[in-house]
């Protein structure tokens, strides 16, 4: 069965401060999606980045970068010099490589970045 | 370049009541998906769509619940019989047809069962 772990659930840093989003997955697929999505205060949900389970290269857009490690079954987000914006829920999710691509989510992330 | 949109945005109904809920995904994109989200807790599957066809229902999907796609468009998500622990947070999602693409949400319907 698929499954997303994030232990994390609650993670508070101040402004500037770097800050690193754990994601833990199990999937039997060899063929798979792993995805970021934010949740800000408002609710709805924000696309962040889409891996593929054959690209383990790692990806920068900004102050977000992420690493992705088959090896360890991971797929961390880091954000660098957090900014009070960034407060939110993150959650990581992951997809099966064909039929419906329905997600299994993580409990989620709750960040807090303090000015 | 219009998003998913649900409407109401915000229901309260009292126990025992039924609701219908509304998604309208972007024009383009032919899977249509039904989560739930509860306080704390990630979003749950609860229903896909191929175009009008239902593929999957989720277990969470019981024979209270319903959901439609009429003529590949919107989507209604209904709720008959309605229980306090109905109350959370229903999202919509669509995206296009193929293998790499991410869902793209709506901003959710929020229910309240008193």
């Amino acid at each position: 069965a698929q499954k997303v772990t994030q232990a994390q659930t609650e993670i508070s840093v101040v402004e500037k401060e770097d800050v690193t989003l754990d994601c833990v997955y199990e999937t039997r697929d060899t063929t798979y999606y792993l995805f970021w999505y934010k949740q800000p205060p408002s609710g709805e949900l924000v696309f962040l980045i889409r891996r593929n389970s054959f690209d383990e290269q790692n990806e920068i857009s900004g102050r977000y970068s992420w690493n992705f490690q088959k090896s360890t079954s991971s797929f961390n987000f880091t954000i660098t010099a957090s900014q009070v914006v960034d407060s939110a829920v993150y959650f990581c999710a992951l997809s099966e490589g064909s039929g419906t691509y329905k997600y299994i989510f993580g409990t989620g992330t709750r960040l807090k970045v303090l000015a | 370049d219009t998003g998913v949109s649900q409407d109401p945005r915000h229901k309260i109904t009292k126990r025992g009541q039924n609701v219908t809920f509304r998604c309208d995904p972007i024009s383009e994109h032919n899977r249509l998906y039904w989560y739930r989200q509860t306080l704390g807790q990630g979003p749950e599957f609860l229903t896909y769509f191929q175009n009008e066809a239902q593929l999957e229902k989720s277990r969470l999907l019981s024979d209270r619940f319903s959901a439609e796609r009429p003529k590949g468009s919107f989507s209604t998500l209904e709720i008959q019989r309605t229980e306090q622990g109905d109350s959370a947070m229903y999202l919509c999602a669509s995206r296009p047809t193929g293998s790499s693409y991410e869902q793209y949400f709506g901003p959710g319907t929020r229910l309240t069962v008193t």
